[in-house]
């Protein structure tokens, strides 16, 4: 089953932080974040594995809290380069396996 | 390290023609995953392959739909007697054994 992100879509100014949300009925063993331009192809941004950990770099960092089955996304002071759609992956196995995507969210920085 | 290569990066068919899709995984990475996105639609999964190996291919229609991934060469996603549900962008992504980094894609239209 497919994993369900909110919002759907979020325009913000230029330096606002936003929050994605990723939500999964299975329980999970790790969540993948990607971040697609159009008519591009998905660019990869972090990974979180089991154990509830909390990853970041530059201002882009997330959380994964595996008794909720939920992760998500903070970007912090959001830059135009950070426009796109953002969608996390779900692995309900350990490793190697296929990724389950996310509904998606459009994310529009505007100056 | 050059990344993940597919070609071509845009195939036009007739219906009932085939349809070859190549990629080339990043160098060192034994795993390769092809994904099937419709326009403003997130990824699904097709098959996970190894070197000469299918591990998981429930993604994929059991009919006209075919993979592999020679010891030598890149993996090839086929498909017979193309009709024009099967426009879509194809990805293929490799992994060394967690992250998955994608291809640019090839964007297939059925006329």
């Amino acid at each position: 089953q497919q994993p369900v992100q909110s919002p759907q879509a979020v325009i913000l100014r230029e330096g606002e932080d936003a929050v994605i949300n990723c939500s999964s009925s299975k329980a999970l063993y790790s969540v993948h974040w990607y971040r697609q331009k159009h008519g591009e192809a998905p660019v990869f941004l972090m990974i979180l594995l089991k154990g509830g950990e909390q990853k970041g770099h530059d201002k882009i960092s997330a959380s994964f809290n595996e008794k909720k089955q939920q992760s998500s996304l903070y970007l912090t002071a959001s830059q135009l380069s950070y426009s796109g759609t953002y969608f996390c992956g779900t692995e309900s196995n350990f490793g190697n396996e296929k990724l389950t995507f996310g509904t998606g969210t459009r994310l529009t920085i505007i100056p | 390290n050059a990344g993940v290569m597919q070609n071509p990066r845009h195939l036009v068919r007739r219906r009932g023609q085939e349809a070859r899709l190549r990629c080339s995984p990043m160098k060192g990475h034994s795993h390769v995953y092809w994904y099937r996105q419709l326009p403003e639609e997130g990824l699904k999964f097709m098959v996970y392959l190894q070197k000469e190996n299918i591990i998981d291919e429930s993604g994929m229609p059991k009919e006209r739909f075919s993979a592999e991934f020679p010891k030598e060469g890149p993996s090839i996603l086929r498909i017979q007697q193309v009709v024009r549900g099967d426009s879509a962008a194809y990805f293929c992504a490799s992994s060394p054994g967690t992250e998955q980094y994608f291809g640019p894609g090839t964007r297939l239209t059925v006329t």
